[in-house]
Order: C-alpha cells, then structure tokens, then sequence
C-alpha cells in the first residue's frame, strides 16, 4: 500500500507558540489530504479536506485561522496549530489519496502537547 | 445525520477464540463503510471495505464483516484470535458513497490473552 509519513511523531510547546506538523505521501501522488485529530478514547475527527493547489476546506467548528493548511506539493501538507493553548494539545492525524483512488491512507499522527 | 456507533470500547479474548466486534451505523444514503485498524505508533490500515457489492466483506488478516440493511450493522468477526490482532479498531462509514468523507465510530480495543 501507499506510505504516508509524518513529522515530528511528538512535539511539547509552549502555550502562544506557533507548531508546524509536516504529512508526507512517500511513494505516491497525493492530490488530497485530510487532517484528523483524535482526542483520548475518543474517535478520529475530520478537521479539513485540502487539495494540491487549492485552499483546505474545513469542517464546521474548526477555525481556520488557528489551524493554517498549506498544500503546495503533491506529496507534502503542513498543519500549523498557531498560539497554541493547552486545549489544543491532541492527536493529529494526516490522511492523502491519489486522483481517482478509492481509499485513504494514513500517516502514523502527531502527539501535540501543549504546556 | 449520519453516524457510526461501535457499542464495546474494550473487547477482551483468548488467543483461538472467534473476535466480534460490534458497530450500528446511521445514514440517510447509501453508505460505504469501513473497517480500520490502528497498532500503536503506526497508521490507521484498511482492514475491509463495503461498497455496495456483496454484503459478507472478506479483508485481510482473516477478518470479515457482514452489511445487514435491516440491522443497520456491520460487525467485524474473525474466528481465531492472534495475538498480533490486539489493537484499536475504528468502524467508518461515508454517508455518500464516496471516500472522502469519513465518519470514525469511537473505536474498539481488543485485548487478546495468551
């Protein structure tokens, strides 16, 4: 199957500080991505669609401003959590499928700790 | 709305012993759904898919699942528990079809005993 990676697999910031987490497509096209977070003993939730080339989409409820997608590559987007607080400290999770794919592939996710 | 219901946070058995694992979906289309399984520190990995196709799914590792309309489930079985098989196990579905769009159910741990 196709690998996806991400960068750093765990990360402690301070609160106010900016974070970046990098989602990679190794060995394929990834002409969508999708972010995820998943809280403790909870479910994954989808945060934003995005597609090479274009602005993310995001899911209600999730600020835009605060979670900054760029996906310039087709085998690289970036999360950037900005002024993070520690309510943002989760699991993020990062997905990509190939034009005209029928599956999602996954990345390992990104433990966020925010001090 | 459309959502996804795994009724066991945690599932435990005995290593040879059969494994279900229980989900009940809601949608008001006709959904594909999914089976996932996530080990610790690696990504989520499609066990199953079911796409409108036959309704009994074989996937890989020995697990199969059954789409039943009238259920509204879609439980995830194995017959012989191995030990590798204890992970986190997410049922998903995509209201529309598609695979774009996916609902995680909350997850089920299986614990497998020696």
């Amino acid at each position: 199957g196709a690998v996806v990676s991400q960068h750093p697999s765990r990360v402690i910031c301070k609160s106010g500080t900016s974070v970046k987490i990098e989602c990679r497509s190794l060995d394929f096209q990834a002409t969508t991505m999708f972010w995820y977070r998943q809280f403790p003993k909870k479910s994954l939730m989808l945060m934003a669609t995005s597609n090479e080339g274009s602005k993310a989409t995001y899911e209600q409820g999730v600020e835009k401003d605060k979670f900054l997608i760029n996906h310039a590559s087709l085998t690289l987007s970036t999360l950037t959590v900005t002024s993070a607080h520690p309510e943002d400290s989760s699991f993020y999770i990062c997905s990509a499928t190939g034009q005209g794919w029928n599956e999602q592939f996954f990345g390992p996710g990104t433990r966020l700790t925010v001090l | 709305a459309q959502s996804v219901t795994q009724l066991d946070s945690h599932v435990s058995v005995s290593e040879g012993t059969p494994v279900l694992l229980r989900c009940n979906y809601s949608s008001s289309y006709s959904p594909s759904l999914f089976w996932y399984v996530q080990h610790p520190n690696k990504g989520l990995q499609l066990l199953l898919k079911y796409t409108s196709a036959a309704t009994l799914v074989k996937g890989i590792n020995g697990f199969e699942a059954e789409f039943k309309k009238s259920e509204t489930s879609f439980h995830l079985t194995k017959p012989s528990a191995h030990m590798s098989d204890a992970a986190e196990y997410f049922c998903v579905v995509s209201p529309s079809g598609g695979y774009n769009k996916l609902i995680f159910g909350a997850g089920t741990r299986l614990a497998v005993h020696p």
